[in-house]
């Protein structure tokens, strides 16, 4: 049972530019959320999608935003990158109906300079 | 705004030593508990959820407790392969599933 995959593992960006991360959910899940974590700090919610659509939305400005796919699968974009936004950041997915726990991916580790 | 407060920062345990780890929250209503272990530069690795006042899980050496303000994870004799950061979040109920994470506990088990 193949679980969260995110790829890629590892990305540097300079500032200004645009950068796309992909996730796939563990099978039999439907939701799907995003979190930055920075360095000795705990994961920050994102948003979340479910049904391809953005359901809920953390503290994070326009420049962050998603997409999910019919597969379930999905991207974070993030334009107009800024020094700050270099973090590990983690896909989760989960089951909507059965609010079961999240299972998080191995994460996406950017550095931006 | 919910809030998930962890202690200590750091810890530093000799292998056999037992302890625990806190986690105090603050949130409207409680739909789950989440512990997760992080190892560096690696995804959370789920180990339990906890429901309600009253509710313990086990799994090894790690045992999970929860009242209504605060949850402990006891590490009963730990191993140097128990090292890692420990983080604790909260789910309020209805809507959609946003998790708060506190800043986590790392700890250090020495041979």
């Amino acid at each position: 049972d193949a679980g969260v995959t995110q790829s890629p593992t590892h990305l540097i960006k300079t500032r200004g530019q645009q950068v796309t991360l992909r996730c796939s959910p563990k099978s039999g899940h439907d939701t799907v959320s995003w979190y930055q974590q920075a360095l000795g700090q705990g994961p920050q919610f994102i948003f979340q999608y479910y049904e391809e659509e953005e359901r809920q939305r953390g503290n994070f400005p326009d420049r962050f935003s998603g997409h999910q796919f019919p597969n379930y699968s999905s991207e974070l974009n993030v334009n107009a990158l800024l020094l700050g936004d270099s973090a590990l950041y983690l896909c989760a997915s989960s089951k909507r109906q059965t609010q079961e726990t999240q299972y998080f991916g191995p994460g996406t580790r950017l550095l931006v300079l | 705004e919910d809030q998930v407060t962890q202690s200590p920062e750091a810890l530093r345990l000799q292998e056999g030593e037992s302890s625990s780890l806190n986690c105090s929250y603050t949130v409207s209503g409680l739909r789950g508990l989440f512990w997760y272990r992080q190892d560096p530069g690696k995804g959370p690795e789920f180990l339990f959820t906890l429901y309600s006042a009253g509710e313990e899980k086990e799994k090894e050496r790690l045992k999970a407790t929860l009242t209504k303000k605060e949850s402990f994870l006891h590490i009963t004799a730990p191993k140097p392969e128990d090292s890692a950061t420990y983080l604790c979040a909260v789910q309020a109920p209805g809507g959609y599933q946003k998790v708060t994470f506190g800043i986590g506990t790392k700890l250090q088990v020495i041979p």
